[in-house]
């Protein structure tokens, strides 16, 4: 079962800032957080692994609630580029207590970011 | 950084003919590597797990015989999509963690190959 997004898309004007959130069902291991471009792979942005939060980008981070399976991107004072798709990857814990790595991906969130 | 290719990047094709698309990572090796499925305004869909060396793990409701899959080495793994319908026409992506490296932490995506069956 794949993780939920939420908002399903969101508008803002250059400088604003945006939260999408992404929600499992399932034990997870780590969240991974990625941008999408129409037409293009998706970039990675930010991995949040169980145990702790890491910051990838200066104006973007993520926070990740082992208990409650949700994570958080954060997007502040946000540019004309943070435009696209974002989707959450998650990684289910094994019963080793890591992962094998398979993502399962939400639905998305499309962020338009205008002038 | 670590890459990833994918050979082609586009491919259109008659319905009933077979297709293989290539991955690559370019430098590093990687045991394992995930093969993804995207429709049009749609989420990226695990289609299989390819490993090295041996028969690859497919996800509930993905024919193995539609899309076999071969890790022939290292550093490449391919996707064939074999009797090719329309239906099956989308972006095809694969990813990679580095070999001995922790596969939940850092994955490496290819570029993405469209698929378009006529």
């Amino acid at each position: 079962q794949q993780p939920v997004q939420s908002p399903q898309a969101v508008i803002l004007r250059e400088g604003e800032d945006a939260v999408i959130n992404c929600s499992s069902s399932k034990a997870l291991y780590s969240v991974h957080w990625y941008r999408q471009k129409h037409g293009e792979a998706p970039v990675f942005l930010m991995i949040l692994l169980k145990g702790g939060e890491q910051k990838g980008h200066e104006k973007i981070s993520a926070s990740f609630n082992e208990k409650k399976q949700q994570s958080s991107l954060y997007l502040t004072a946000s540019q004309l580029s943070y435009s696209g798709t974002y989707f959450c990857g998650t990684a289910e814990a094994n019963a080793g207590g890591t992962s094998y790595g398979k993502l399962t991906f939400g639905q998305g969130t499309i962020l338009t970011v205008h002038p | 950084g670590a890459v990833v290719s994918q050979h082609p990047s586009w491919v259109i094709c008659k319905s009933g003919t077979s297709v293989k698309i290539e991955c690559r990572s370019l430098d590093f090796q990687a045991t394992t590597m995930f093969w993804y499925r995207q429709f049009p305004k749609k989420s990226l869909m695990l289609m299989a797990t390819s490993n090295e060396g041996s028969k690859a793990t497919y996800e509930q409701g993905v024919e193995k015989d539609k899309f076999l899959i071969n890790h022939a080495s290292l550093t490449l793994s391919t996707l064939t999509v074999t009797s090719a319908h329309p239906e099956d026409s989308s972006f095809y992506i694969c990813s990679a963690p580095p070999a001995g490296g922790r596969p939940w932490e850092t994955q490496y995506f290819g570029p993405g190959t469209r698929l378009l069956v006529l």
